[in-house]
């Protein structure tokens, strides 16, 4: 079964430090990865996504996430955070059973502390 | 350009009463999707159209919902008879393309309750 996993409902980080959110998946096949962020009483925003190609990818907002294929995961990072990052964070897998269908995780929850 | 526009933001009612909610995707996106979101199932596609066309409705929790897309710009989704078990965030999302790397831009939401 395709399916992504969060380990952490929280990360706390400082502002000005870096952050790692972590995502890691299983799928068959070449997996297709999102990172969305959501804001308190917002619908979420895509932040990036890999296809192919890179395995860094860089996305809005300053971040950028590593696709690392041997450890199935798919960390979302930014070199210093700010408060305004403090948000929800999902990661996402498309279902290769279906062209359209986004598996997601379950949510992680990050905090920077100024 | 605007993004997926949702209304109405905020939705209260009464159990047994039917609730609509209502989606314009992004012009020029073909595939139009609904999500709900509640903190114990997380985020669940309810439905997904392309072209106006329902292809997948295996999310929809059961014959009080129904959904419509009559054109490319506009899509529904009715809720009747409401019931307390319906409160969630309902998302819609839209994409330019059906294929696997399309990526799904989404809503600001309908915060939904039923009383």
């Amino acid at each position: 079964a395709q399916s992504v996993a969060q380990p952490e409902d929280q990360v706390n980080v400082a502002e000005g430090n870096p952050l790692t959110v972590k995502c890691t998946y299983s799928v068959s096949g070449n997996p297709y990865l999102f990172w969305y962020v959501q804001y308190p009483n917002r619908g979420l925003q895509f932040l990036l996504k890999y296809i192919t190609g890179d395995n860094l990818v860089k996305g809005s907002y300053g971040f950028e996430a590593e696709f690392n294929k041997s450890q199935t995961s798919f960390h979302l990072k930014k070199p210093s955070a700010l408060v305004s990052d403090s948000a929800l964070y999902f990661c996402a897998v498309r279902d290769m059973d279906s062209s359209y269908k986004l598996i997601f995780g379950s949510g992680t929850r990050l905090l920077v502390r100024p | 350009d605007a993004g997926v526009i949702q209304s109405p933001r905020h939705e209260v009612t009464e159990m047994g009463q039917e609730v609509t909610l209502r989606c314009k995707p992004i012009s020029g996106h073909n595939s139009l999707f609904w999500y709900r979101q509640t903190m114990m199932r997380g985020l669940e596609l309810l439905i997904y159209f392309n072209n106006n066309v329902p292809i997948d409705d295996s999310g929809m929790p059961e014959d009080r919902f129904s959904a419509k897309m009559p054109n490319a710009s506009f899509s529904t989704l009715k809720i009747q008879p409401s019931e307390p078990r319906d409160s969630a965030v309902y998302f819609c999302a839209s994409s330019r393309t059906s294929g696997a790397e399309g990526t799904q831009y989404f809503g600001p939401g309908t915060r939904l309750t039923v009383l």
